[in-house]
């Protein structure tokens, strides 16, 4: 099945305490992202990638890392998360490296900083 | 900067009639929209998507309309049924240097009542 799979889904953690979420997908897409969704703020990007060893920021990267050693996979770090880190976070993947097709969401995952 | 805006966060109407969703953007150069559909505990699904040289395109009970001389765009849903309650959300690539960045606008709630 064709899916973009997230882990942890859930997660509470404290301020400092550095976390990865990872992302991994099994369509061999060459585009994949990250997005945090807030209340009335809707999804925002973090950062994106073209392609193995290319990443670049989206709109909100402050406070995040990301790696993509490997098509498949995707992770996204939070070196020394805050409060304001506390967020539902997605990854997402597209076949096409201009982002100009169907994005395929994994399920998404939420994160708590006490 | 640039963004992409709704004019109704919520929208209700009864099973059987058409809905229409609407979406502003502020950005002259996207030349790529997508609309997403997202569920309750899911991740955003994609349901149709419309390049800036055309200004209507068609789906199964869906249809997105793009015009360009207002920078407005909009989602319409035929006989919308009660699986098609969710939050909907317009989605503007600006393509040229920024093809990899993807803005969301805020989200419309839509609710079909039986």
């Amino acid at each position: 099945e064709a899916q973009v799979t997230q882990n942890p889904r859930y997660l509470i953690t404290v301020t400092g305490k550095k976390l990865t979420v990872t992302c991994s997908q099994n369509m061999n897409h060459e585009y994949m992202s990250w997005y945090r969704q807030d209340p009335g703020l809707g999804l925002r990007q973090i950062y994106y990638s073209m392609n193995v060893e290319v990443t670049d920021k989206g709109d909100v990267p402050e406070g995040y890392k990301v790696s993509r050693k490997e098509k498949r996979n995707f992770p996204l770090i939070l070196e020394s998360p805050s409060p304001n880190q506390t967020s539902l976070y997605f990854c997402a993947s597209s076949w096409a490296r201009d982002h100009t097709g169907e994005l395929f969401f994994g399920e998404g995952s939420r994160l708590t900083v006490l | 900067g640039e963004s992409v805006g709704l004019h109704l966060p919520t929208l209700s109407v009864q099973e059987g009639d058409n809905s229409i969703i609407n979406c502003a953007y502020s950005n002259s150069a996207s030349d790529y929209f997508i609309w997403y559909k997202q569920e309750s505990g899911k991740g955003p699904q994609f349901i149709i998507d419309i390049r800036s040289n055309m200004d209507k395109r068609q789906g199964q009970r869906v249809t997105v309309l793009l015009n360009k001389t207002v920078k407005h765009l909009s989602l319409q849903i035929a006989a919308t049924q009660p699986g098609d309650s969710a939050v909907y959300f317009c989605a503007e690539n600006a393509g040229g240097t920024s093809y990899g960045k993807l803005t969301f606008g805020q989200g419309t709630i839509l609710t079909v009542h039986p």
